[in-house]
């Protein structure tokens, strides 16, 4: 089985606000993580990396924590927008990648 | 720069067909390929990846089947379809073993 997992299936963010995905991983050897978008019918698009030597890196409007203590994973992004309603995969390198089964976020309006 | 290509895009075929999907990477060599499935609604799986010409290794045991006859092209093929060979098939490439992937367009498969 996958053993890269996310809290949620669903999520539901208000245009304008911060929206939080979160991400829990079970490998504590994984050392790059790695968060992808993908739009309905697309091919999913890399936003941000980690590795495991930092436990914060920034984008454009996005954000990555990593907390190795609790083996966990979060993509922040800022000032949610319509264009950010997909589906969000976190994934693990050990080895080779594992993804996560995703969040799909949902902007209201 | 590099590009990955998929084809065909749209795929609509009988239960009991043959298929046959490519997957081409431009600008870059020896990449390692990888082949994914997507149910819908559904996360991704990994079906088969390769770190060169002629290898491949298969993840999970299943109806399909990938070739890999030069450097850059990776296909994926089946003698027989079978329903639950329906999905949204998803061609990779990265430059090492557990490097950042980067995701072709993809190939959505209807099996009737």
């Amino acid at each position: 089985g996958e053993s890269v997992g996310l809290h949620l299936p669903t999520l539901s963010v208000q245009e304008g606000d911060n929206s939080i995905i979160n991400c829990a991983y079970s490998n504590s050897a994984s050392d790059y993580f790695i968060w992808y978008k993908q739009e309905s019918g697309k091919g999913p698009q890399f936003i941000i990396d980690i590795r495991s030597n930092m436990d914060k890196r920034q984008g454009q409007r996005v954000t990555v924590l990593l907390n190795k203590t609790v083996k966990h994973l979060s993509l922040q992004i800022a000032a949610t927008q319509p264009g950010d309603s997909a589906v969000y995969f976190c994934a693990e390198n050990d080895d080779k990648i594992i993804f996560g089964k995703g969040t799909r976020l949902h902007i209201l309006p | 720069s590099q590009t990955i290509h998929q084809w065909p895009a749209t795929l609509v075929q009988p239960v009991g067909s043959p298929l046959s999907l490519e997957c081409t990477v431009e600008g870059t060599s020896n990449p390692n390929l990888y082949w994914y499935r997507q149910a819908a609604g559904r996360g991704l799986q990994l079906l088969f990846y390769s770190v060169g010409i002629g290898q491949i290794s298969s993840e999970v045991p299943q109806n399909l089947s990938a070739s890999r006859p030069q450097d850059r092209q990776f296909i994926l093929s089946s003698k027989k379809l079978l329903l639950s060979d329906s999905g949204f098939y998803l061609c990779a490439w990265s430059a090492g073993q557990g490097s950042e992937q980067y995701f072709g367009p993809g190939t959505r498969l209807t099996v009737t």
